[in-house]
C-alpha cells in the first residue's frame, strides 16, 4: 500500500524560491512516477509537471517550463518540487500523486494515492 | 491543451436520491487503446482528492458501486445511483490523452 506524505506549510516572499518534498512509503519508490498538482483557494486541479524516478525524467506543464524542477533521491524514497521566481499567484495547496498506468492502456497515467497537500503561501 | 467542462457546477441532492454529472472534452479522449482515457476525482472537504474511476468506467479500489462512468469519445457521465451524506465534496473529471493532463473545472455536490 502506497503512501505519500508531505512536508509542512511554507510562506515565502516574492521573487523567491520554495521546495517542497513528498516521501512515498509502501512498494518499489524506484519504480514510481509522482506528479505534482496545485490548487489555489477556491480553485480547480492545476498539473505542473511528473518524474519517473526509475529513470529520473521529468516532464513539466509548459506554464512552468524554466522555473519547476522535481528531483528524486531513490536513497531516501523523497521526490522534492522547487518552484522559483514565485509571485503571489503561487500561493496554492501543492499536491504529489503517484501516477498508475498498465501496459494495455499506454500513455495515459492516473493519479493514486495522493498525498496530503503542502500549503505554500506566498506574501510580502 | 485539451478543455474539460462539466455540468453542473453545483447539484443540491438528497440522501437516496440518484445524481448524474457530465463532462465533456473538447477533444476525442478514445485512444487506439479502445480506452477512453477519462478518470474521476472526489475532493471531500478538507482533503486531497481521491481516485474514483479510471479509464472512463472502472471503479478504483474501495469505491462503491454506486458509482459509476460511463461515456465515450467526447460525452462522459459519473453517477451516482443512492447518494450518502458521505459523498459530499467536489467532483473533478480529467483527461489523459495529452500531456499535461488537463481537470475540469469541478462539480460540488451538496446535500
Amino acid at each position: 500500500q502506497v503512501h505519500l506524505v508531505q512536508s509542512g506549510a511554507e510562506v515565502k516572499k516574492p521573487g523567491s524560491s520554495v521546495k517542497v518534498s513528498c516521501k512515498a512509503s509502501g512498494g518499489s519508490f524506484s519504480r514510481y512516477t509522482i506528479s505534482w498538482v496545485r490548487q489555489a483557494r477556491g480553485q480547480g486541479l492545476e498539473w505542473m509537471g511528473r518524474i519517473i524516478a526509475i529513470a529520473g525524467i521529468e516532464n513539466y506543464a509548459q506554464k512552468f517550463q524554466g522555473r519547476l524542477t522535481i528531483t528524486a533521491d531513490r536513497s531516501t524514497g523523497i521526490v522534492y518540487m522547487e518552484l522559483s521566481s514565485l509571485t503571489f499567484e503561487d500561493t496554492a495547496m501543492y499536491y504529489c500523486a503517484r501516477d498508475v498506468s498498465i501496459p494495455s492502456a499506454p500513455v495515459h497515467h492516473w493519479f493514486d494515492p495522493w498525498g496530503q497537500g503542502t500549503l505554500v503561501t506566498v506574501s510580502s | 491543451d485539451i478543455v474539460m467542462t462539466q455540468s453542473p457546477l453545483f447539484l443540491p441532492v438528497t440522501p437516496g436520491e440518484a445524481a448524474s454529472i457530465s463532462c465533456r472534452s473538447s477533444q476525442s479522449l478514445l485512444h487506439s487503446s479502445g480506452y477512453n482515457y477519462l478518470d474521476w476525482y472526489l475532493q471531500k472537504p478538507g482533503q486531497p482528492p481521491q481516485l474514483l474511476i479510471y479509464l472512463g468506467s472502472n471503479r478504483a479500489s474501495g469505491v462503491p458501486d454506486r458509482f459509476s462512468g460511463s461515456g465515450s469519445g467526447t460525452d462522459f457521465t459519473l453517477k451516482i445511483s443512492r447518494v450518502e451524506a458521505d459523498d459530499v465534496g467536489v467532483y473533478y473529471c480529467m483527461q489523459g490523452l495529452q500531456t499535461p493532463p488537463t481537470f475540469g473545472q469541478g462539480t460540488k455536490l451538496e446535500s
